[in-house]
């Protein structure tokens, strides 16, 4: 079974500083990888995905992820936010090759950004 | 706007009591999942369709029931109800194999409140 792990909660920043939220995962065999993000009183939408190539991803409105599989992580990060970023953002990992998208969740990170 | 579409927005009921939330898959997609959004268990995956079958299942409750309907329309049935249900209830839906894996596309979910 995959899980997937989201060591802060909650994660303060000002305005125009850089982020990072942290994601890790436990997989005994090679997994997709995402990040969604959820605004106040919304659904999730997709920000970004690995699914092979590449390990440096880039997403929607600016943030990137990188997967690195010997420290089974895929830390989110944005090099500058913006007050409009402040929402709920969870990592989730699928199985390779099930043709369904079924999705494990991590507890999720509210990124709280400030003036 | 995702193109799911989930109904009611908002419902308060008593103990015992029992529900229906239902939820209409962008259009074409033929795979509709749920998710059970709480404080304490933060987003579960209960069960996923695809094309009326039922494909996979989560930590679903035997008290909880979901079908997808020949209009691919699905209704998640929650009965006997307790205080401890009380959560947001997603439902998602992508187009099942074929598609770019790990791409939901979630409603604005169903607020249950349980008194």
């Amino acid at each position: 079974a995959q899980s997937v792990t989201q060591l802060d909660s909650q994660v303060p920043v000002f305005e125009e500083a850089p982020v990072e939220l942290r994601c890790n995962y436990s997989s005994s065999v090679s997994v997709y990888l995402f990040w969604y993000v959820q605004y106040p009183n919304q659904g999730l939408q997709l920000l970004l995905k690995y699914l092979s190539g590449s390990t440096l991803v880039k997403g929607i409105n600016g943030f990137e992820a990188e997967f690195n599989k010997s420290q089974t992580s895929f830390h989110l990060r944005k090099p500058s936010v913006h007050i409009s970023d402040t929402a709920e953002y969870f990592c989730a990992v699928s199985r390779l090759n099930t043709g369904f998208q079924k999705l494990v969740f991590g507890t999720g990170t509210r990124l709280l950004v400030s003036p | 706007d995702s193109g799911v579409t989930q109904t009611p927005k908002h419902l308060i009921t008593a103990t015992g009591q029992r529900v229906t939330l239902r939820c209409s898959p962008r259009s074409g997609d033929l795979s509709v999942y749920w998710y059970q959004q709480s404080l304490d268990q933060g987003l579960q995956f209960l069960i996923q369709y695809y094309n009326g079958e039922e494909r996979a299942k989560g930590n679903i409750l035997e008290r909880f029931s979901a079908q997808q309907f020949p209009d691919l329309h699905s209704e998640l049935n929650l009965s006997s109800l307790e205080l401890g249900d009380s959560a947001l209830y997603f439902c998602a839906s992508s187009a099942g194999p074929g598609q770019g894996p790990g791409e939901l596309f979630f409603g604005e979910g169903s607020r249950l409140t349980v008194l």
